[in-house]
């Protein structure tokens, strides 16, 4: 089974840009979290799609946004990029029954802004 | 925030010894689960502690829970350079999940 896979893999922005990014979960997997990671703050959750719908939002501003399509993909825009937001984005997906609890990650979208 | 801290920040060690890192973390829990990280990669799950278990192993790993005290462990034994990398813990408050800021790992041949 094909693992979980986000593009692009690297990304160069200046400030006010926008960005999107994409993840594929594996096949099968309806939740899809994202998570951002830098070397000050670590990992923090920035939302979680279930089924289209977003179930859970970390403590993120507005400029962070995302959605998932009918097939579980999904996507993250962040809009007026600051510096700030350079960072390694993670998504990861899990199963819709017992083991749900379990993230399976991908490599990650590394996001420099300039 | 239940955002675990996890101790000590770095551990170096020589292969075959052991490596033992901490987590503790804030709230209540439904499980806590423990995650590795190769250089800037995406995470990777190793194990899962419900809250009503105390102990789990799965092959070199071992993990504990003390939900009293709000912490568990996780044990690696006879390392190797190939276990070189960041250990997460992380908790879940209901499909939102809180790392941990990790451990950096260096096993050293």
């Amino acid at each position: 089974k094909a693992g979980v896979t986000q593009t692009p893999r690297y990304l160069i922005k200046t400030r006010g840009q926008q960005v999107t990014l994409s993840c594929s979960p594996i096949s099968g997997h309806r939740s899809v979290s994202w998570y951002q990671q830098t070397p000050g703050q670590g990992l923090q959750f920035l939302f979680e799609y279930f089924s289209e719908t977003q179930r859970n939002k970390g403590n993120f501003p507005g400029r962070f946004s995302g959605r998932q399509f009918s097939n579980s993909r999904s996507e993250m825009n962040v809009s007026t990029l600051e510096l700030g937001d350079s960072a390694l984005y993670l998504c990861a997906s899990s199963r819709p029954d017992r083991d749900q609890e379990t993230q399976y990650f991908g490599p990650g979208t590394r996001l420099l802004v300039l | 925030s239940q955002q675990g801290e996890e101790d000590p920040q770095a551990l170096s060690i020589q292969e075959g010894e052991n490596a033992t890192m901490n987590c503790s973390y804030k709230t209540s829990i439904n499980n806590l689960q423990w995650y590795r990280q190769n250089s800037g990669r995406g995470l990777v799950h190793l194990i899962l502690i419900r809250s009503n278990e105390r102990e789990k192993h799965s092959g070199r790993l071992r993990v504990t829970l003390d939900t009293s005290k709000k912490s568990s462990s996780l044990l690696i034994t006879a390392s190797r350079a190939a276990d070189t990398a960041s250990y997460f813990c992380a908790t879940d408050d209901f499909n939102k999940f809180y790392f941990g800021s990790g451990t950096k790992l260096n096993v050293k041949p």
